[in-house]
């Protein structure tokens, strides 16, 4: 079965501090995938997807398919990041299905 | 409110009451999702509809009942739930279609089952 890891459950960072949110999938085939983010007391919305190759919110994530990779990377964290953020792939059917990581805390500090 | 809205935000619910959790989306998407959101586990897929017709029944219990009347709406019947059921429901839709694989979520419903 597809399965997205990410391993940290939290990140703790201060502002100004690069950070990395790693993320590992399992499928062997042409994978799409996703980021989310979830800021406090809002609702789960894309951040970006592998396909676009788009930077938003100054944050970039690059397909690794020889070590099937998916870090969210930003190179100057701001405390705005504070978030959960979820890694997610779509499944090999028709169905559009997501299945999605775990799940990382990121916590910027002043 | 734009996107998908859901109703009620909150939701507290006896194990013996009959209750349903609702999504609606105007934004042309012709596939609804249901998803569960517990504490210390990843995003769970709970159901899929496509065109209004269910494709997908991720192993959940019966006690938990999907409508889909048009493209627009879906819900979520709930009854004889157990504590373990408190979690955030959170319903999604998507543009089926090539390149269209993007989500769009609703804030949730926070369901807590005494």
């Amino acid at each position: 079965a597809q399965r997205v890891t990410q391993p940290e459950k939290l990140l703790s960072v201060f502002k100004g501090a690069p950070v990395e949110l790693k993320c590992n999938y399992s499928y062997s085939g042409s994978p799409e995938l996703f980021w989310y983010v979830q800021y406090s007391r809002q609702r789960l919305q894309l951040l970006l997807r592998h396909i676009s190759r788009e930077s938003i919110k100054g944050f970039t994530a690059d397909l690794n398919k020889g070590e099937t990779s998916f870090h969210l990377k930003k190179p100057f964290a701001q405390e705005e990041d504070s978030a959960m953020y979820y890694c997610a792939q779509r499944e090999a059917s028709n169905t559009g299905k997501l299945i999605f990581g775990q799940g990382t805390t990121l916590q910027v500090k002043p | 409110e734009t996107g998908v809205t859901q109703t009620p935000r909150h939701l507290v619910m006896g194990m013996t009451n009959k209750k349903s959790l609702k999504c609606e989306q105007h934004l042309g998407h012709n596939a609804m999702y249901w998803y569960k959101q517990s504490a210390k586990k990843p995003l769970e897929l709970m159901f899929v509809y496509s065109l209004e017709e269910r494709v997908e029944n991720n192993s959940v219990p019966s006690r938990f009942s999907p409508e889909c009347p048009n493209s627009s709406h879906l819900f979520l019947h709930l009854h004889t739930l157990q504590p373990e059921d408190s979690a955030l429901y959170l319903c999604a839709s998507r543009k089926e279609g090539p390149g269209a694989n993007v989500l769009t979520f609703g804030a949730g419903s926070r369901l807590t089952v005494l």
